[in-house]
């Protein structure tokens, strides 16, 4: 069965900096990976996803996220974070054709 | 935004009651999902639909019952509401069953 390893359950980063969320999965068959964005009292919404076309991925918001197969990750990134960036993202990785695994999430937050 | 909606929103229930929730499409998708998410688990599948009549379970579905009587509804019911199920159930649906997921607003239940 699939899984995914979110690193750090908080982020926190000054506004302007560099945005780095981990996310590694299991599976030695590429899958099919995703980010999704949570912010609060919201339902998620999905920021880019990963189909086995370019492994650089960019999504909204000016997020992006890169496939390393050798090191089965799928990390987030984003240039300059923004006060708006503050949520809870979440990784997912597709298991067999019928459902997706998700992680525990990670909390960005921004300071000013 | 996917057309997706959630009904209650928000519910407070007696321990051993009965409680239904309910989800409702207007996209036609084909699979439709019901998860719960509580702080350091992120979200996990309870139950999951892949067409009228046809439903499978998710890592936490006991407890948990569900149906699906026409392609636009998917109903997630607790036949005896337990403290432990007190979270925030999210519906999501797919075209296919592996790629991105479309969430809907989420609903608060509260068992006490």
């Amino acid at each position: 069965a699939q899984s995914v390893t979110q690193l750090g359950s908080h982020v926190s980063v000054s506004e302007g900096a560099l945005v780095l969320l981990r996310c590694n999965y299991s599976s030695s068959v590429p899958p099919y990976l995703f980010w999704y964005v949570q912010y609060p009292n919201q339902g998620l919404q999905l920021l880019l996803k990963y189909t086995s076309a370019a492994t650089l991925v960019k999504g909204i918001n000016g997020f992006e996220a890169e496939f390393k197969k050798s090191e089965t990750s799928f990390h987030l990134t984003k240039p300059s974070a923004h006060m708006s960036d503050a949520a809870e993202y979440f990784c997912a990785v597709s298991e067999g054709t019928d459902k997706l695994i998700f992680g525990t999430g990670t909390r960005l937050q921004v300071f000013p | 935004d996917a057309g997706i909606t959630q009904s209650p929103r928000h519910k407070v229930t007696e321990t051993g009651t009965p409680v239904t929730l309910r989800c409702h499409q207007t996209e036609n998708h084909r699979y439709m999902y019901w998860y719960r998410q509580d702080p350091g688990h992120g979200l996990r599948l309870i139950h999951y639909s892949y067409g009228v009549k046809d439903t499978d379970k998710g890592e936490v579905s006991d407890g948990y019952s569900v149906s699906r009587s026409k392609t636009e509804d998917f109903l997630l019911t607790l036949e005896s509401a337990t403290s432990s199920q007190t979270s925030v159930y999210f519906c999501a649906i797919s075209q296919t069953g592996n790629n991105e997921q479309y969430f809907g607003p989420g609903t608060r239940l509260t068992v006490t």
